[in-house]
């Protein structure tokens, strides 16, 4: 069974650092692109970007490019989402999603979400 | 502002059919297949239909979707209370790093 199990709820302060993390299994880690969505309060779904585990490709949306970081750890089959600097505006709800192994296939798989509040 | 144009709300009384739309370009819906994703009040989103008119495992058959030109549409017959959230379109774009393009959503109400 394909599971994505994303770290808990967070709340910081602007200018303040995040990584948050997405433990993944019941599939082979390296042949599939795993990603991030962005959902802002009462808002639509936003595609952040996608990572291939096999060779650390990574892709940001235009919109997120230099904003955050998208990494793998292949010996624990997880993927991270990153920030250096919070600012309120990223307070949201973010995905975890597992593509194909083609970067243009759909979202499969979803995590649960986590929520993240930068608030001063 | 969204690169896929959806229309923001949709109703439809049990066991009436509902037909939302999905409008893009010729770089993404145009070149590209169209998935739709399900997202239920308080939960994650699910894969509802891929490759314009696939329906993942799980799907029930009243959900169908279609696509034409820079178009798509998204059925819901045998409509459900269950069936109550918002529906979002995607689609690939040919642009470089623009990628995966998000519709802004229609919220269905089932009256």
């Amino acid at each position: 069974e394909v599971q994505l199990v994303q770290s808990g709820a967070e709340v910081k302060k602007p200018g303040e650092s995040l990584k948050i993390s997405c433990e993944t299994s019941g599939f082979k880690f390296s042949d599939y692109w795993i990603g991030w969505v962005r959902q802002m309060p009462g808002k639509g779904l936003e595609w952040m970007g996608i990572i291939y585990p096999g060779d650390f490709d990574t892709r940001y949306s235009r919109s997120f490019q230099g904003q955050v970081t998208i990494s793998v750890d292949t010996s624990i089959t997880t993927a991270y989402l990153q920030w250096d600097s919070l600012k309120a505006s990223d307070s949201a709800m973010y995905y975890c999603a597992r593509q194909g192994v083609v970067s243009s296939n759909p979202i499969y798989y979803w995590g649960q979400g986590t929520l993240v509040t930068v608030s001063s | 502002q969204s690169v896929l144009t959806q229309p923001p709300s949709a109703s439809g009384t049990p066991g009436q059919k509902v037909i939302m739309s999905c409008s893009g370009s010729s770089s993404d819906i145009g070149r590209n297949t169209v998935n739709w994703y399900q997202q239920l009040p308080g939960t994650a989103p699910r894969l509802l239909i891929y490759e314009n008119n696939k329906r993942p495992s799980g799907v029930p058959d009243r959900f169908s979707g279609s696509k034409s030109g820079t178009s798509a549409s998204l059925a819901i017959s045998g409509l459900q209370s269950d069936d109550e959230g918002d529906y979002y379109c995607t689609s690939w774009d040919d642009n470089l790093n623009v990628y995966v393009v998000f519709g802004g959503g229609t919220k269905l109400t089932v009256l």
